[in-house]
């Protein structure tokens, strides 16, 4: 069957970096999202990933290994505004994402 | 209007009524998506449609209508509401193209809907 996995719960201190893990298991692969989801409102973009590799994108860096079936999500300089959580989703051969359950991030002053 | 929009924002609902969310992009994307998202799951996938006229069926569909009979709306609708269906629904829309380019999914505010 099809599975994404990330931890439930991080916490991280204002100012350090933190990772966020994503495994995953798919009928074929078109890539790995990073969206970013405040509570009570909607996910926001925050990357895409198709070729092994790392992307770096201003404070937020996300990695993929294809071949491990794994992605992270890197955030550095954390700030408060950074509290949220961060939902991690593959796409499938049939270009349908599918969505772990989420990683909710609490950032400590 | 920019990007997408929903209503309504939230909704109470009796069981047995019938309901229909909105949904409408102004980004002319060809592909949109309907998902409901529960307390420690992923969003599931309820509805697609990857171009005006058609629609396909997702992860959880049972109990759950749409149609598109254009481009900038895709309504959600509820037949026979009930208390299983109390959820956060939420609509996007992607400029999918077959699989070239990255097919990044954009989304509405969300409605949150309860059944009673």
């Amino acid at each position: 069957g099809q599975n994404i996995d990330q931890p439930t719960e991080m916490t991280a201190t204002e100012g350090a970096i933190v990772q966020i893990n994503c495994t995953y298991q798919t009928s074929g692969f078109n890539g790995l999202f990073w969206y970013q989801q405040h509570a009570g409102e909607a996910p926001t973009f925050l990357s895409y990933n198709v070729l092994d590799g790392l992307e770096e994108k201003g404070r937020f860096s996300s990695f993929l290994s294809r071949s491990k079936g794994y992605s992270y999500l890197l955030l550095k300089e954390l700030q408060m505004k950074d509290s949220a959580s961060y939902l991690c989703a593959a796409m499938d051969s049939n270009y349908q994402l599918i969505w772990g359950a989420g990683t909710k991030l609490i950032i400590k002053p | 209007i920019a990007g997408i929009t929903q209503a309504p924002t939230s909704q109470i609902l009796a069981a047995g009524r019938r309901m229909t969310l909105r949904c409408t992009q102004d980004m002319r994307h060809n592909a949109m998506y309907w998902y409901r998202q529960d307390l420690g799951l992923g969003l599931r996938l309820i509805h697609y449609s990857n171009t005006a006229g058609t629609t396909g069926k997702g992860e959880v569909p049972d109990g759950y209508s749409v149609s598109r009979a254009n481009t900038d709306d895709f309504p959600l609708t509820l037949a026979s509401a009930v208390p299983s269906q109390t959820s956060v629904y939420f609509c996007a829309s992607s400029d999918s193209n077959g699989g070239q380019g990255t097919d990044t999914q954009y989304f509405g505010p969300g409605t949150r809907l309860t059944v009673l």
